[in-house]
């Protein structure tokens, strides 16, 4: 089944204690991406990879960091998380090849700094 | 700056015709996207629109004015499972996803 996993789906923290979410993808799919949803705010986007070896900021970075070194992963790590940073976060890939690209969520993971 | 509005909650009645508009502002146009997403989980994508006009599927349409930067999004025969929120986002000239807010659609029996 295709699909984008992300893992943990709930995590309770402190602040300034690092933790890393991983994304995974089945779909061969060049493009992956975070973001963040807060309440009235939509999507924002985080950082993005174009492919392996390849990551920009998005609207959003301060304060986390990625790495592409395989096609399929694309963690998202919080060195020192802070309160701001609660959220729910989505990672999402899509294929860049055809006429456009329809981007495809992982479940979410629901983060709580305190 | 970029911008995308959309109404933030709208309310419907089962069985009726609902359209949640979409204007928009930004540094170029590559196409729309509608994304559905219920509370709590990921959003799903629903249409794409890069030229004037309307996009039909089954009970959900979608129409783009280009000139205008105009979208919307019309959901026929109402059911209860369409209370979501409905996300628009705009591919922008560098081929980036800029997202709305997103609108709640409530549905009542």
């Amino acid at each position: 089944e295709a699909q984008v996993t992300q893992n943990p789906r709930y995590l309770i923290t402190v602040t300034g204690k690092k933790l890393t979410v991983t994304c995974s993808q089945n779909m061969n799919h060049e493009y992956m991406s975070w973001y963040r949803q807060d309440p009235g705010l939509g999507l924002r986007q985080i950082y993005y990879s174009m492919n392996v070896e390849v990551t920009d900021k998005g609207d959003v970075p301060e304060g986390y960091k990625v790495s592409r070194k395989e096609k399929r992963n694309f963690p998202l790590i919080l060195e020192s998380p802070s309160p701001n940073q609660t959220s729910l976060y989505f990672c999402a890939s899509a294929g860049t090849s055809g006429d456009y690209y329809e981007q495809y969520f992982g479940p979410g993971t629901r983060l709580t700094v305190t | 700056g970029q911008n995308i509005d959309q109404p933030t909650e709208m309310t419907a009645t089962e069985g009726a015709i609902v359209q949640i508009n979409c204007t928009y502002q930004t540094s170029g146009f590559n196409g729309l996207f509608w994304y559905q997403q219920h509370a709590g989980e990921a959003p799903t994508f629903l249409s794409y629109n890069v030229l004037d006009g309307l996009e039909e599927k089954g009970r959900f349409s979608s129409f783009l004015s280009r000139s205008k930067g105009y979208s919307y999004l019309l959901l026929k025969e109402l059911q209860m499972k369409d209370s979501a929120s409905y996300l628009c986002a705009v591919i922008d000239s560098n081929y980036q996803l800029i997202w709305g807010a997103g609108t709640k659609l409530i549905i009542k029996p």
